[in-house]
């Protein structure tokens, strides 16, 4: 199975900050035929059901704010809020579809520092 | 308005059984692969299970294989987890969920239901 590391486990943070968040794959999650990446981020809120924010490492969701940006290739990526709302505080989660079984990180907390 | 609802969830004793219902709606159910994934109370999110559109291809975590079978029924728009041989590692939510038109990642999710293994 492919595994896939997130750091931080969690995060302080400030209405405002730029943050960035960490996933690495233990194998290339790049498709050499279609050149896309097989990798998706989710952000999901105490007492919620998952959100797909962005696929394909880069695609944002429709209605997903700008802020939130995916990029990285082959085995690390990143999420980065460019300016974190308060709205944003959850927990996110990537996602590798590259290999049955999908799998997921453990997560990234954000917390209000 | 893509809608999923799963039901079916409860208390179960180690080694009973139980079935996991997933209702769509809001679109057409037959032509997308489904997913069972849950998450263990406080915990991250584990795939389980997935059967493709017309119940071709079926593929299960390792965790499940041998225990749970995945199913559908297109006519009722409805996907189906059957559980067998529950352990109290089995304790979750389990959400039934779909991919987005463009297929990367699980763009629609139910609301959960929760299973609990205890005696």
């Amino acid at each position: 199975d492919i595994v896939m590391t997130q750091t931080p486990s969690s995060q302080a943070v400030s209405a405002g900050e730029k943050v960035t968040m960490s996933c690495k794959s233990s194998q290339s999650l790049l498709y050499s035929e279609n050149k896309k990446n097989y990798l998706a981020w989710y952000q999901q809120k105490p007492g919620q059901s998952p959100k797909l924010l962005i696929s394909w490492a880069s695609t944002r969701e429709s209605g997903v704010p700008d802020r939130f940006i995916g990029s990285g290739s082959g085995t690390d990526f990143t999420l980065t809020i460019s300016s974190v709302q308060a709205e944003d505080l959850a927990v996110y989660y990537c996602e590798q579809y590259y290999d049955t079984p999908n799998t997921f990180g453990a997560g990234t907390k954000l917390e209000l520092k | 308005e893509v809608q999923l609802v799963e039901s079916g969830g409860g208390l179960v004793q180690p080694g009973r059984s139980l079935k996991l219902s997933c209702v769509a709606s809001g679109f057409t159910f037959s032509n997308y692969g489904m997913n069972w994934i849950r998450q263990a109370p406080g915990k991250g999110l584990e795939w389980v299970a997935y059967i493709s559109s017309g119940s071709s291809y079926i593929y299960y975590a390792e965790t499940v294989k041998g225990r749970f079978t995945i199913s559908r029924d297109n006519a009722k728009n409805t996907l189906y987890l059957q559980m067998t041989s529950l352990r109290s590692e089995d304790t979750a939510l389990y959400y039934c969920a779909r991919p987005g038109k463009n297929y990367g990642g699980f763009a629609y999710w139910g609301q959960g239901t929760l299973v609990t293994v205890s005696s």
